[in-house]
């Protein structure tokens, strides 16, 4: 099974903060790697998927970068409705995971 | 619009059943690969099962192997989990998510969420 360490579980920032999540597989995932935004009480959202392709409709501040077994999520000037927890996922193989999961809160 | 409605959960003792649905709309239902993931209270996401949208092989994560069972009524435009012998530990919020191809592996696996239905297992 791959599993997926994401670092911070935490993390503090201010409106307009440039921040930066990692995700590290624990084999390759190729470029398998999609990126989730999930507010409470709400259903996850995808952001970015195969690693480093934005979907649609989700804003240009939300960039990724990685291949292999290390993996970058990074907000470029938040915004406050950019508070939220982030979830990596690999989609290389079943078992699907995700990581642990990385919640953003205001400072 | 893609849209997802669970439904199907309820409290029930350990060792009963329960079985979800999810009706979708907006999309070629047949085509997808459809999966569930459950959010257990305060905690993070994990995958439970799938089913691609090509020969519906079918896929299941290790605690639920054996016990739940994932398939779909194409002309309902519909996904279940027959879900027996539960758990206390299957306590969770069970979310329906659309795939973005006919594959679960490869292709982003969950493109579109519902709102998820409660099961809670608890004597």
């Amino acid at each position: 099974d791959i599993q997926l360490t994401q670092s911070p579980s935490s993390l503090y920032a201010s409106v307009r903060d440039t921040v930066t999540i990692t995700c590290r597989a624990s084999q390759n995932s190729v470029s398998y790697l999609n990126w989730y935004q999930q507010k409470p009480g709400k259903a996850p959202k995808l952001l970015i998927y195969g690693a480093t392709h934005l979907q649609s409709g989700v804003p240009s501040r939300f960039s990724a970068s990685g291949s292999g077994t290390d993996f970058t999520l990074t907000i470029t000037s938040l915004e406050p409705e950019d508070f939220a927890t982030y979830y990596c996922q690999q989609s290389y193989q079943t078992p699907l995971t995700f990581g642990g999961g990385t919640r953003l809160q205001i400072k | 619009e893609v849209q997802l409605l669970e439904s199907g959960g309820g409290l029930v003792q350990p060792g009963g059943s329960l079985r979800l649905s999810c009706v979708a709309s907006g999309f070629s239902f047949r085509i997808y690969a459809m999966s569930w993931v459950r959010q257990a209270p305060g905690k993070g996401l994990e995958w439970v099962s799938s089913i691609n949208g090509d020969d519906y092989s079918t896929f299941y994560a290790d605690s639920v192997r054996g016990r739940f069972t994932i398939s779909r009524d194409n002309s309902k435009k519909t996904l279940y989990l027959q879900m027996n012998s539960l758990r206390i530990e299957d306590t969770a919020l069970y979310y329906c998510a659309k795939s973005a191809g006919r594959v679960v592996t490869t292709t982003p696996p969950f493109d579109s969420w519902g709102q998820g239905t409660l099961a809670a297992v608890s004597s």
